[in-house]
């Protein structure tokens, strides 16, 4: 059975960092692309970043270049997203969301239930 | 980056057909995805690529695609189908979803 658990989030202020986890069971890490999307309470989906099964490529929303920095750990089976300078429009569940393929189709086809992330002062 | 539009809520009776859509320029050059999203639920995809299916989604979901317009019909519509449906498509920077259309059941 596929397993994505997300961890990490939390209550950080504006400008802090925050790092949050995805830790992957059930099916073989290595073989696909990862991706992260949020969304915000009450709002829509939006796809955040996304990593290939070897890292060799990155993608980010527009909203969030620069300041967020998606990686994976094949060997612990586990996915990141780094997040800095963060603003008050990140406020967010953020989920985990794992591609049907190596390389991005943008299909998620299994999703972690999310990791709540809440900028505030 | 490009930008897919839903109508924010679609109605049907229980058992008729709804066909939700979504346009946008993306569409043009790739299929959507759809996914379906209930209260308190992460989401789950129920159509991606041409018309496929994922394991355990019942076949009264499928999805077809126009020009610059994605639809997702569901033929007999059941209770459990009340939900916020999103399209999804890749674009220029990655990937880009529709603002939902909520599905009341009546």
């Amino acid at each position: 059975e596929v397993q994505l658990v997300e961890s990490g989030g939390g209550l950080v202020q504006p400008g802090r960092s925050l790092r949050l986890s995805c830790a992957a069971s059930g099916f073989t890490f290595d073989d696909y692309a990862m991706h992260w999307v949020r969304q915000a309470p009450g709002k829509g989906l939006e796809w955040v970043s996304g990593i290939s099964w070897n890292s060799g490529s990155t993608g980010y929303a527009d909203s969030v270049k620069g300041r967020f920095t998606i990686s994976r750990d094949n060997a612990k089976n586990s996915l990141y997203l780094q997040m800095n300078s963060l603003r008050a429009e990140d406020t967010a569940l953020y989920y985990c969301a794992k591609d049907n393929m190596g390389v991005p189709t943008y299909y998620f086809d299994y999703w972690g239930q999310g990791t709540l992330v809440t900028v505030s002062s | 980056s490009s930008e897919l539009t839903q109508d924010p809520a679609v109605s049907v009776a229980l058992g008729q057909t709804v066909r939700i859509t979504c346009q946008g320029d993306s569409l043009r050059s790739y299929y959507a995805s759809w996914y379906q999203q209930k209260p308190g639920q992460a989401p789950v995809l129920v159509i991606y690529g041409k018309n496929n299916r994922p394991s355990g989604i019942p076949d009264r979901f499928s999805g077809s695609s126009s020009g610059n317009t994605a639809s997702l019909t569901i033929t007999g519509a059941q209770a459990e189908d009340e939900a916020d449906y999103y399209c999804n498509s890749r674009d220029s920077s990655g990937s880009v979803f529709g603002g939902g259309t909520k599905l009341t059941v009546l």
